[in-house]
């Protein structure tokens, strides 16, 4: 079993729809969750981060992790064509370096 | 968030050269940087980890003798690939992590071309 499990999609909706990505992990150590958003030829950009269990929410991203049941979730809200992208999952426990998910590739649909 | 420099963006060398590519935080101290692969389609591969004024911690499989890595300064690492084969053409990424785990922020990547 893979330390973090996310299905690559390719994951395709409307614009406008709510938007639901996951990752499920193995290693309960995990302590500090993030959500990565790269675009095609670009850098990863660090859109959300989580410390321990709990929802945080900035604008259209709301962050979810669920210790107990090692599941992470982003959800975006009204979604637009310019957040059709690649969203990484990564987690790490202390400073070890991050571990990620393969990635889901989204596509909103004007 | 903050800016993570790289450079060059795009670089095309002829086999058994030489590359050297430069990572920077351009506003914070990274105590230490993370340099990453990607092939198309897939996930980033971490190669190395590297903390300022130490050697670089490599990950299993990685050539440390073909992908020198040096961590001069608190704001400054550079990747040299050696020797450099069509084989190493990939997409290389560089990372800069501040005082937290969660602080950890991405170059644009610098895609090499090797002939």
């Amino acid at each position: 079993q893979k330390e973090v499990e996310q299905d690559p999609g390719p994951l395709s909706v409307p614009e406008g729809a709510i938007v639901s990505l996951n990752c499920t992990y193995s290693n309960s150590a995990f302590q500090y969750f993030m959500w990565y958003r790269q675009y095609s030829r670009k850098g990863p950009e660090l859109l959300m981060y989580t410390y321990s269990s709990g929802n945080k929410e900035d604008g259209r991203f709301t962050a979810q992790v669920d210790k107990s049941s090692k599941y992470i979730s982003l959800f975006i809200r009204d979604s637009q064509p310019s957040d059709s992208a690649t969203y990484l999952c990564a987690m790490a426990s202390g400073n070890t370096p991050l571990v990620f998910g393969k990635g889901t590739r989204l596509s909103v649909i004007a | 968030g903050a800016v993570v420099s790289q450079h060059p963006s795009r670089v095309i060398c002829k086999s058994g050269t030489s590359v050297k590519i430069e990572c920077r935080s351009l506003d914070f101290q990274a105590t230490t940087m993370f340099w990453y692969r990607q092939f198309p389609k897939q996930s980033l591969m971490l190669m190395a980890t590297s903390n300022e004024g130490s050697k670089a911690t490599y990950e299993q499989g990685v050539e440390k003798d073909k992908f020198l890595i040096n961590h001069a300064s608190l704001t400054l690492s550079t990747l040299t690939v050696t020797s450099a084969h069509p084989e190493d053409s990939s997409f290389y990424i560089c990372s800069a992590r501040g005082t937290g785990p969660y602080e950890q922020y991405f170059g644009p990547g610098t895609r090499l071309t090797v002939t």
